[in-house]
């Protein structure tokens, strides 16, 4: 069974420009999450899906960022337009539900902006 | 709020000898979970081993165990015979149940180093 996987896993782009991430959970997975660390702090919650709908986004830093999940399956993170200081590694997760105990980590999308 | 706290930024330790890393946390919540993720060279998160508030005995996963203390709110992660391959960071997390959903709340990690 395929893992976590997210696109793409580095970016590179300048200030001012538009970025999008992508995340395939695992397979039937209705919960997904998006996390960032970044450089030298500590890994931050941004936001949650159950299926298609936004359950909780309490973590997502302004409006430059917007999270989809058409159809409940992928998710893709957009900054627009990116800044310095949203450098850094994106990660996507995902459960079964809600409470489990495992959430499956993505290897992560590594953003530079310079 | 809830918080965790992983005060090692580095620790070292030689190969086949067990090594602690330290975490404590804070909440006022009576149900919360407890999670160890090793985050090697590669990037990606891996779960280690999961300790529920209400456990009664400490979580053990092959070479991971967690030493849970409750009253004084630490969850360290012992490595029993440290191989080369353990070298990493490993981040400590907490599940903030909010509204029913969770969300994982992480400690700043802490880069463990394995010497031959």
């Amino acid at each position: 069974e395929a893992g976590v996987t997210q696109f793409p896993s580095h970016s590179v782009i300048e200030k001012g420009q538009t970025v999008t991430l992508r995340c395939d959970p695992i397979s039937g997975h209705d919960n997904l999450y998006w996390y960032r660390r970044v450089m030298g702090k500590e890994i931050k919650f941004l936001l949650h899906f159950v299926k298609e709908s936004k359950q909780d986004e309490s973590g997502m830093p302004n409006n430059r960022f917007l999270a989809e999940r058409t159809g409940g399956t992928y998710s893709t993170l957009k900054v627009q337009p990116a800044e310095l200081e949203d450098s850094g590694v994106y990660f996507c997760a995902s459960s079964w539900t809600s409470g489990s105990a495992e959430q499956f980590f993505g290897p992560g999308t590594r953003l530079t902006v310079l | 709020a809830q918080k965790i706290t992983q005060t090692q930024p580095g620790m070292f330790v030689q190969e086949k000898e067990a090594v602690t890393l330290d975490c404590t946390y804070d909440t006022s919540d009576p149900s919360y979970g407890l999670f160890w993720y090793k985050q090697p060279s590669s990037g990606e998160m891996i779960f280690l081993i999961y300790q529920g508030s209400y456990d009664q005995q400490n979580a053990t996963e092959g070479r991971y165990s967690l030493n849970f203390q409750k009253a004084r709110k630490s969850a360290n992660l012992v490595i029993s015979a440290s191989q080369l391959g353990d070298s990493a960071m490993y981040f400590c997390a907490m599940r903030e149940v909010s509204g029913g959903y969770n969300k994982l709340i992480f400690g700043a990690g802490t880069r463990l180093a394995v010497h031959p």
